[in-house]
């Protein structure tokens, strides 16, 4: 089955980028998707089509997909942009998620 | 603007039938605009997607949990439904209904319930 690697966990100062990496066999050859999810809260999609930012996403949030990693940045990282991050996508008509990283903003 | 709930028991006693339901509103699940999707995120870790209805007849499933799941819709009264058989501790999680636009190129999840935890215990 098609796996999404995600590093388990992400630091970053506030202010500073962060980078949030997906990794999956040829995964640049289909559309990544990415959603945040605070504690006790549902998913929000951020990002899909690799680098489209829905209504509503604060422009810090961006993406890129290539090769085998898609990647999603976070520039200019505030407190509230703590959270748990999945990245998402299709393979054989299934869905498949990421298996998560937790952005912790010291 | 579409909305979804979930609802059903948040307990479901081993072998047992989990069964649950996603209420949908300002929106038709009839209307072939969505594929409505079940996905779920047991206790302290990850998100795993379970399946879609599509058209309120066409399916599809997680390859690991196809021989025990069906999603089913019912266009009267609005709603779309999991049914999950043969239950173990394993399958205890937060359930979530979600919905994909059916059209080309959207492969994500941008509406999402609240969410409903199911315990399976005796």
């Amino acid at each position: 089955s098609y796996e999404l690697t995600q590093p388990p966990s992400v630091s970053v100062s506030p202010g500073q980028t962060a980078n949030i990496t997906c990794s999956g066999d040829k995964l640049g050859d289909k559309y990544a998707s990415w959603y945040q999810q605070r504690p006790g809260q549902s998913p929000v999609l951020v990002i899909y089509q690799d680098n489209t930012r829905p209504s509503g996403i604060p422009e810090r949030f961006s993406g890129s997909n290539s090769g085998n990693t898609a990647t999603l940045t976070i520039s200019g990282t505030q407190p509230m942009d703590e959270a748990d991050y999945y990245c998402q996508a299709w393979d054989s008509n299934t869905g498949v998620f990421g298996t998560g990283t937790t952005v912790t903003v010291l | 603007q579409v909305q979804l709930q979930e609802s059903g028991p948040g307990l479901v006693e081993p072998s047992q039938t989990l069964s649950l339901t996603c209420s949908v509103s300002g929106g038709s699940i009839s209307g072939g605009n969505y594929y409505w999707t079940w996905i779920r995120q047991h206790p302290g870790k990850g998100l795993e997607w379970i399946g879609y209805i599509y058209y309120s007849v066409t399916t599809a499933y997680n390859p690991s949990l196809r021989s025990r799941v069906i999603i089913s819709a019912d266009t009267s009264k609005n709603q779309f439904s999991l049914k999950l058989s043969s239950v173990s501790a394993a399958d205890t999680a937060v359930y979530y209904c979600a919905s994909r636009k059916a059209f080309r190129d959207s492969t994500h999840f941008d509406l999402w319930g609240r969410g409903t935890l199911v315990t399976v215990s005796s």
